[in-house]
């Protein structure tokens, strides 16, 4: 079967860092995307990670470890704005269709 | 560019009722999606296709059909609505696959 795990909920404080894992279960596996929405929004593209190892754009990196069938979101620097459920997804082949997981909804406090 | 357009935005039917969901992009992509997604919920692929004149079933696709006549739409139609099809439904497209770019949904209650 095809699976995707990921916390729940996760609180954090502004101006820290939090980490957001996302351990993968799929037939198939070309890569794993990271998507950010806020309540009543449309999910936009944060990263995707196709080899092992970190990418980093600004504030937010995401990590993969294809070994591990692993992989992690880090948000440095929070602001309240990114409070917002993050979304992985997994890319199984090459027609690019996504299987995401249930969501993290991340709280930032002041 | 309007990126990725989706009409309507909400819609009630009724049990039974049939209806059609656009989504128009402006991107030329080559692949589109359409997802569904319930409370607290991931989302879902239903169908998707890769290309003009082609489509292909995704997770969750009965009770649904779709058509992709022209390369900047494609369609979502529910022959026969039931309860069960109450959701948000996202439409989404891509260039290469790895970033899909998402509409705005269409929120559908079927009573």
């Amino acid at each position: 079967g095809q699976s995707l795990e990921q916390p729940s909920e996760v609180t954090a404080v502004e101006g820290a860092i939090v980490q957001i894992n996302c351990t993968y279960q799929t037939s198939g596996f070309y890569g794993l995307s990271w998507y950010q929405q806020h309540d009543g929004g449309a999910p936009t593209f944060l990263s995707y990670n196709a080899l092992d190892g970190l990418e980093e754009t600004g504030r937010f990196s995401s990590f993969l470890s294809r070994s591990d069938s692993y992989g992690y979101l880090l948000l440095q620097e929070l602001q309240m704005k990114d409070s917002a459920s993050y979304f992985c997804a997994v890319n199984r082949d090459s027609s690019y269709k996504l299987i995401f997981g249930s969501g993290t909804r991340l709280l930032v406090r002041p | 560019n309007a990126g990725v357009t989706q009409t309507p935005k909400f819609r009630v039917l009724k049990t039974g009722q049939s209806m059609t969901l656009l989504c128009a992009q402006d991107m030329n992509h080559e692949y589109m999606y359409w997802y569904r997604q319930d409370p607290g919920m991931g989302l879902r692929l239903i169908h998707y296709s890769v290309g003009e004149g082609t489509t292909a079933k995704g997770e969750v696709p009965d009770g649904y059909n779709v058509s992709r006549l022209k390369k900047q739409n494609f369609l979502l139609g529910l022959e026969s609505a039931a309860p069960s099809q109450t959701s948000v439904y996202f439409c989404a497209s891509s260039l290469n696959g790895n970033e899909q770019f998402f509409g705005p949904g269409t929120r559908l209650t079927v009573l």
